[in-house]
């Protein structure tokens, strides 16, 4: 039984233009979620994470929105640039560890 | 500035050899993770560690056993590679006292078993 989804392989954007990454999760125990990046031949680093007890946490560009009834996740990034085209993973935490999802390519075109 | 190194990039092992891969940090992190990434199937978590001397299963640890001797150090043991062990390992290191618990990854390591 899978705990996070990314429904989303895949996400083309223009450049400037706003990204909005998508994950759902199925347990409400979580504490806190997160949003990794990744590029190629390189781990996994951290972006910006929000605690179970809040809706919205923003970063400059970016901001994660946290719809616990929905048990939904967002990440929006304005504006985009080529720059943040990586894969972005979505994580959930609790009790010390993270359960990952798929992961979303996200490609912003110039 | 947090830094994890694993020891390689690249590996290629033939079936039923032992391999070791290993991780280090250098910020006195207390927790320790390795995951394995495979396309389309995200990172799944083998094995992970709170302190020296523990270890707790992950999601998929069968086929693989871990060691932590040292603080800074979590290995990766592939008792009899096979094939299905082909894959991109990721080392990950966390703060204990940090309740987002923010993994700070390693550059991974390509494992290909022939």
């Amino acid at each position: 039984d899978q705990q996070v989804k990314q429904n989303s392989p895949s996400l083309s954007v223009q450049e400037g233009r706003i990204s909005i990454l998508n994950c759902d999760y199925t347990n409400s125990m979580f504490d806190y979620f997160l949003w990794y990046k990744k590029y190629p031949a390189e781990g996994p680093t951290f972006l910006i994470s929000i605690s179970s007890i809040k809706d919205k946490n923003e970063d400059g560009r970016f901001t994660v929105f946290l719809n616990k009834s929905a048990k939904h996740l967002s990440l929006h990034i304005v504006p985009s640039q080529p720059g943040d085209s990586a894969v972005y993973f979505c994580a959930v935490h609790n009790a010390g560890k993270s359960t990952f999802g798929d992961g979303t390519t996200l490609t912003v075109k110039p | 500035d947090v830094k994890v190194t694993q020891s390689s990039r690249y590996l290629v092992k033939r079936t039923g050899e032992k391999v070791f891969l290993e991780c280090v940090q250098d910020m006195d992190h207390e927790n320790m993770f390795w995951y394995r990434q495979d396309p389309g199937l995200g990172l799944r978590l083998i094995y992970f560690s709170y302190d020296v001397k523990m270890k707790e299963k992950g999601d998929i640890p069968e086929g693989y056993s871990v060691s932590r001797e040292k603080k800074e150090r979590f290995s990766l043991i592939l008792e009899s590679a096979s094939t299905n062990q082909t894959s991109m390992y990721l080392c990950a290191s966390s703060l204990g006292r940090d309740p987002a618990g923010e993994q700070y990854f390693g550059p991974g390591t390509r494992l290909t078993v022939t």
